[in-house]
């Protein structure tokens, strides 16, 4: 079956720093992504991974390990706007994307 | 580029009507989109995947007579939800893949509100 877990919700102070694990058993793997969804809004792309490492873009930075079936999202010098769901997406073997239930984050000042 | 629309943004409807959503790619001609429920606090979970001038694949657990899709052109799909009922209340997010950028990001709509009174 698809598994994809996240926590359910984290709370963060404004300027600090967050991790937003995921962790994923999958039929097939072509990749993961990472979104950010405002309440009542569509899904923004935050990154894409597909190799193992770290991806740094700006505040935000997003590991992989394949063979650990483990990705996070990492968020720097926290903002208020970065109050939001971040979902951890990943690319099956028939190139659909799986959900995991994603993560609420709040960050307070 | 990859701007994907939906109409209506919200709808209000009846229960036992239908509604028709239409998912839209803007600058890009999409061979396959995709149909995403989202309840409150939940996920994105995958209703169907639509390829343009075949028939819609459905995901285990969603019903096809209620869930039409027609996928009738590389910029349009639409999804009507027949004899609607305040189950089907939900958030209902498209997406589009473009082919000649990459084979596996998906662009999503901004999403349709329906409510189902």
């Amino acid at each position: 079956g698809q598994n994809i877990d996240q926590p359910t919700e984290m709370t963060a102070t404004e300027g600090a720093i967050v991790q937003i694990n995921c962790t994923y058993q999958t039929s097939g793997f072509n990749g993961l992504f990472w979104y950010q969804q405002h309440a009542g809004e569509a899904p923004t792309f935050l990154s894409y991974s597909v190799l193992d490492g770290l991806e740094e873009k700006g505040r935000f930075s997003s590991f992989l390990s394949r063979s650990k079936g483990y990705s996070f999202l990492l968020l720097k010098e926290l903002q208020m706007k970065d109050s939001a769901s971040y979902l951890c997406a990943v690319v099956d073997s028939s190139y659909k994307l799986i959900f995991g239930s994603g993560t609420r984050l709040l960050v307070r000042p | 580029g990859a701007v994907v629309s939906q109409h209506p943004s919200w709808v209000i409807c009846k229960s036992g009507t239908s509604v028709k959503i239409e998912c839209r790619s803007l600058d890009f001609q999409a061979t396959t989109m995709f149909w995403y429920r989202q309840f409150p606090k939940q996920s994105l979970m995958l209703m169907a995947t639509s390829n343009e001038g075949s028939k819609a694949t459905y995901e285990q657990g969603v019903e096809k007579d209620k869930f039409l899709i027609n996928h009738a052109s590389l910029t349009l799909s639409t999804l009507t939800v027949t004899s609607a009922h305040p189950e089907d209340s939900s958030f209902y997010i498209c997406s589009a893949r473009d082919p000649g950028t990459s084979d596996y990001e998906q662009y999503f709509g901004p999403g349709t509100r329906l409510t189902v009174t």
